[in-house]
């Protein structure tokens, strides 16, 4: 199973790019790549989805480098309302066996500060 | 319904009593997750499943903990003789399908118990 390594936690101010980078050193031919965020008191939400190169939509982006070891999901001009934990997941969307697609790490508390 | 639902929101129980929680997906999801949360760490993988099939329940505790969805829709997580140590948030997912596009989970608000 692919895992996951991710910083702990970041600071960072209003206005300013925040990324988070994942390492998925085992990723496997058939895994894709999933970020979800946590807001307090909530259950996580999808955010993005990616298998190489480079995934935007209209809340971020999300960038995998062509050994797809590691992706960095990358928030534009973050505001105080972005301040979540974000959790990367890597698996084979394709299987039906549970695996590590469906599997949570610690994720990444994100403060984002006036 | 509109989003994931699930009831009760909040349970207090004694030690030794059973819980049953309660998940109510997104109508037409065939796939539906049970996760469990502590306090500042991520989203525990308990079990989920396709249809009334419960695909994998590798992430069960230990035999107090059982999961059914009988007619494939509403489906009851259960706990018997409950410990301290079942005290979380007890989230449940579902989406569309788990193998069919991007796989997104929708959760519900969770179901917060606590154990004395």
């Amino acid at each position: 199973l692919a895992k996951t390594t991710q910083p702990i936690s970041m600071d960072s101010y209003e206005g300013q790019e925040v990324n988070i980078t994942c390492s998925h050193n085992n990723i496997a031919t058939n895994d894709y790549i999933t970020w979800y965020q946590q807001f307090p008191s909530q259950g996580p939400r999808f955010i993005i989805q990616g298998y190489k190169t480079k995934v935007t939509n209209e809340v971020a982006s999300l960038f995998i480098p062509a050994d797809r070891k590691s992706s960095t999901l990358s928030l534009p001009r973050v505001s105080l309302s972005d301040t979540a934990v974000y959790y990367c997941l890597v698996g084979d969307r394709g299987a039906l066996e549970a695996g590590n697609m469906l599997t949570f790490g610690g994720g990444t508390r994100l403060m984002v500060k006036p | 319904g509109a989003g994931v639902s699930q009831s009760p929101r909040y349970k207090v129980t004694k030690r030794g009593q059973d819980v049953a929680l309660r998940c109510d997906p997104i109508s037409g999801h065939v796939s539906l997750y049970w996760y469990r949360q502590a306090l500042g760490q991520g989203p525990e993988f308990l079990t989920y499943f396709n249809y009334e099939a419960q695909q994998d329940k590798s992430g069960l505790p230990n035999d107090r903990f059982s999961a059914e969805r009988p007619e494939g829709s509403i489906s009851t997580l259960t706990i018997q003789r409950t410990e301290q140590r079942d005290s979380a948030m007890y989230r449940c997912a579902s989406s569309l399908f788990l193998g069919e596009g991007t796989g997104e989970l929708f959760f519900g608000e969770g179901s917060r118990l606590t154990v004395l």
